[in-house]
């Protein structure tokens, strides 16, 4: 079993709807990084988060420390948020990532 | 301010080879880390460094090294290519490592033949 784990592994939705990414844990972390990765490959960090909720525009991300659990939220989703989402824990010294969630947006 | 750079961005090599890579980070930035990522096995980390220092290194084999300079610029060499070796090698930077935001820069597509 992955140390990091994502649900779903691939999302389709229409413009418009609202999109719920999770990533569960099963290690002690410092930090839990959610990732974008446009195809082409280059990475963006969207957030970096050690307890509560941080929002961003139309991003949100929230993480419970007790239940080892973190959700990417994307309210108003547009074709320009397809992309695959990346979960990253870091945990004694090193990064742990999950397999990603391909997440497209249909106009 | 200038992102991440790293060059070459594209690589072919042959088996045996070795090969160098290199990443500059953001100015100010301390910390560089670096990431293979392959279609089978997805991001792994390969290592971290701070100050001029290793502070970790993933579970790679001893052919993967790496170093940083007092610049903070780090390089990373493969040595004896092998055909499995063939990924996108990504390098980060952060203020002082993981616990903190990262910046990715555009990554090395290495290509081993």
């Amino acid at each position: 079993k992955n140390e990091v784990e994502q649900s779903p592994q691939n999302l389709t939705a229409q413009e418009g709807e609202f999109i719920t990414i999770n990533c569960s844990y099963s290690v002690g972390i410092s930090a839990l990084h959610w990732l974008q990765q446009h195809p082409g490959g280059g990475i963006v960090s969207l957030f970096m988060l050690s307890s509560g909720k941080k929002k961003h525009g139309r991003l949100i991300a929230t993480i419970n420390i007790q239940e080892k659990h973190s959700s990417l939220h994307i309210t108003a989703s547009h074709p320009r948020d397809s992309a695959v989402y990346i979960c990253a824990v870091r945990s004694n010294n090193d990064m742990r990532f999950g397999a990603g969630t391909r997440l497209t947006v249909k106009p | 301010k200038a992102g991440v750079t790293q060059t070459p961005r594209y690589l072919i090599k042959t088996r045996g080879q070795q090969v160098t890579l290199s990443c500059s980070p953001i100015s100010g930035h301390r910390s560089v880390s670096w990431y293979q990522q392959t279609p089978g096995q997805g991001l792994q980390f390969l290592f971290e460094y701070f100050s001029e220092t290793q502070r970790n290194k993933g579970n790679f084999p001893g052919r993967f090294s790496g170093r940083q300079f007092s610049n903070s610029r780090s390089e990373m060499n493969v040595s004896t290519l092998e055909l499995g070796d063939s990924a996108l090698y990504l390098c980060a930077s952060s203020w002082v490592g993981g616990s903190y935001e990262q910046y990715f820069g555009p990554g090395t597509r290495l290509t081993v033949t």
